[in-house]
């Protein structure tokens, strides 16, 4: 079955550390989105990339940093610069060719600061 | 740029009773309209989407009609079951920004009781 994964499930941060959230899919799209969701709100945008080897800031980038070396794959790394990272975090990906923008989600990592 | 405004929640109801939850948008044109549901701890699915003016999205009993003279496309479902407790986002392409991403509505959260 195609579809999206993330690992992991849960994350907890130690104050000042960087950890980096998995996102893999097996759709063939081009397009990955990163997006950030906090309690009683809708959906952020962290990153995106549209092809390999390219990735653009979103609204929200400041203290975060992607990869996208593989088509498959496209990691978030949240660094110490992020002041308050605990929140729910889902990757998204679209077919390039699509002209309806449908975005397939993952089933998210949430992180929480201790 | 594209908008849009959902209805506050939570919605409570009782099983078999009729769901409208309200969506409006601002866009320019007539973009692609969607509806996501996330049930608790996972990630977005899409539940329907109706890619032009007049069309109706249907999936599991849940409908939504592309209103373009009331820039609306509210979600209804004639007998909600408990299985429907989830939050439902209402979404539309970004607007001419390049990055084929989605606005989202802020969520409402529906809680069906027995």
């Amino acid at each position: 079955d195609g579809g999206i994964t993330q690992s992991p499930k849960y994350l907890f941060r130690k104050e000042g550390q960087n950890v980096t959230l998995s996102c893999e899919q097996n759709l063939n799209h081009d397009a990955m989105y990163w997006y950030r969701q906090d309690p009683g709100q809708g959906l952020r945008l962290i990153y995106y990339s549209q092809i390999v080897n390219d990735f653009q800031k979103g609204d929200i980038a400041e203290g975060y940093s992607v990869s996208r070396e593989k088509k498959e794959s496209f990691p978030l790394t949240v660094t110490s610069a992020q002041k308050n990272p605990t929140a729910f975090y889902l990757c998204a990906s679209s077919p390039s060719g699509s002209s309806y923008n449908e975005q397939f989600f993952g089933p998210g990592t949430r992180l929480t600061v201790l | 740029g594209n908008s849009v405004t959902q209805m506050e929640g939570p919605v409570t109801l009782s099983e078999e009773a009729f769901l409208t939850i309200n969506c409006t948008y601002t866009a320019t044109g007539y973009p692609s309209l969607f509806w996501y549901v996330q049930y608790p701890g996972e990630g977005l699915q899409l539940l329907l989407k109706a890619t032009k003016a007049d069309d109706k999205g249907s999936n599991k009993g849940f409908e939504a009609t592309y209103r373009k003279e009331t820039t609306s496309f509210h979600l209804e479902k004639g007998s909600v079951q408990v299985s429907d407790s989830a939050v439902y986002f209402c979404a539309l392409p970004e607007e001419d920004t390049g990055r084929r991403a989605l606005t989202f509505g802020s969520g409402t959260r529906l809680q069906v009781q027995p």
